[in-house]
Order: C-alpha cells, then sequence, then structure tokens
C-alpha cells in the first residue's frame, strides 16, 4: 500500500462546479496534513493546511478523518484558474518527513 | 525576500554521465530537501538535511546519488553515473523548521538522459 495515495485523475468540470478531491495515508501515527497545488511546469506552493476540526479558506474546505485516514479537499465554485494537480502531503513524524500524493489532475472548463 | 534558487535549469546528458545540480535556499532557512519528481508523479523525497546534518536518505539511491550541504546553506545534487529512468524534475526546497508543513520550493532543475 502506498504511503499516500490520491485518484490521480484527470477531473474535467465546467465553471462553477463543485469538486471534492480524496487522499489516504497508510501512517496512522501521521500528525500533519497538508494540499499542495502544482501548476503545469511549475513548483509545488503551499494550499493550506488541514486541522482536525477541518478548516475553510474562501472556495475551498479541507477535512480530516482520522478513522478512517483519510482527507478530503472541496472547492466550491471552480474557476479556470484552479486549474492545476493538487497534491496531498503528509508528514510522518520522523524528522518532519513529508510525504506527497501523485497528485490530482483538475481541469476546468469555460 | 528572495526564494529558492536552482541550478541549472534544464540538462540534458547520455546515459552513464555525470551531472551536478544546485540549490541556494532561502535565507536563514536551517531544513533543506531535494526532491526528485517523474512525470506524472509527486515528489518523492530523496535527502532532508537539517543545517549541514542528514536527517533522511532512505530514499537516495547512494550507488549514484550524492548529496551535500556545506556549511548548512548551499547544497549540491550529484548522479553519477545516470540512468535512463533518473530524467525527471529535481526540485530543491527549503523551511524555517522541520514541523512547519510549509516548504518552499525552487523552480527545479529537469533532467533528460538519453
Amino acid at each position: 500500500r502506498k504511503e499516500v495515495e490520491q485518484d490521480p485523475g484527470p477531473f474535467n468540470v465546467p465553471e462553477g462546479a463543485t469538486v471534492a478531491f480524496n487522499c489516504t495515508y497508510s501512517n496512522s501515527a501521521s500528525q500533519s496534513f497538508f494540499w499542495y497545488r502544482q501548476d503545469c511546469r511549475k513548483e509545488p506552493k503551499l494550499l493550506m493546511s488541514v486541522y482536525s476540526s477541518g478548516n475553510e479558506d474562501g472556495r475551498f474546505t479541507a477535512q480530516l478523518n482520522r478513522a478512517s485516514q483519510y482527507i478530503s479537499l472541496l472547492i466550491r465554485d471552480s474557476k479556470l484558474s484552479d486549474s492545476a494537480t493538487y497534491l496531498c502531503v503528509v508528514n510522518d513524524n520522523q524528522g518532519g518527513k513529508l510525504i506527497f500524493g501523485q497528485g490530482t489532475e483538475l481541469s476546468v472548463k469555460p | 525576500e528572495a526564494g529558492v534558487a536552482q541550478s541549472p535549469r534544464y540538462k540534458i546528458i547520455e546515459k552513464r554521465q555525470s551531472v551536478a545540480f544546485w540549490c541556494n535556499p532561502i535565507s536563514g532557512h536551517a531544513t533543506l530537501y531535494w526532491y526528485q519528481q517523474i512525470l506524472g508523479q509527486g515528489p518523492k523525497l530523496l535527502i532532508q538535511f537539517q543545517n549541514n546534518g542528514v536527517v533522511d536518505d532512505s530514499q537516495l539511491p547512494k550507488d549514484r546519488f550524492s548529496a551535500e550541504r556545506l556549511k548548512g546553506v548551499d547544497s549540491t545534487l550529484k548522479i553519477q553515473p545516470a540512468k535512463l529512468e533518473d530524467s525527471a524534475v529535481y526540485l530543491c526546497a527549503s523551511s524555517l523548521m522541520t514541523d512547519t508543513g510549509e516548504l518552499f520550493f525552487g523552480e527545479g532543475s529537469r533532467l533528460t538522459v538519453l
């Protein structure tokens, strides 16, 4: 089983749609979770952290289910500029090692 | 504030040749990472430094890859000899602390091995 697994997509959605990405992780001791965004041929950048209580940043909502070892990212009212690859990242708590999932590609169409 | 600098941006070599990549992290960032990103995959950690000490190099193919971080600032990643499967983007990242999830990445060095 991979340490961090994501549905690779691609997800093709129209503008204004709501889209959700899922991610599972294998290490039950993991404590910190994040979503990164990577534009085509660019470097990854932190989108948001994922807290146990869930957190929201504008149109983006991240949630964590520790029992199921599952993280999600919800994007509401999708914009063309949201087109990118979204990477699920887990801190394995061993020296701060961050493990990236393979990424989920999103394409928002007009 | 200057970001993470990497060079070269692009490199094409033939298999069995050697290559070196350089990284200059954000000033004051103690932790430095080298990731390998193969097309269509997420970044894979090769090595993590805390100042000039190695924290994790469990996924570094030590028979051909080496990395160093002299004086706890700049770092170099070397591949010798290169294989076809080493074709990837080599991303350098730095962070202020190890317990934060915010890594600042450089633009990467794209390697093509022919």
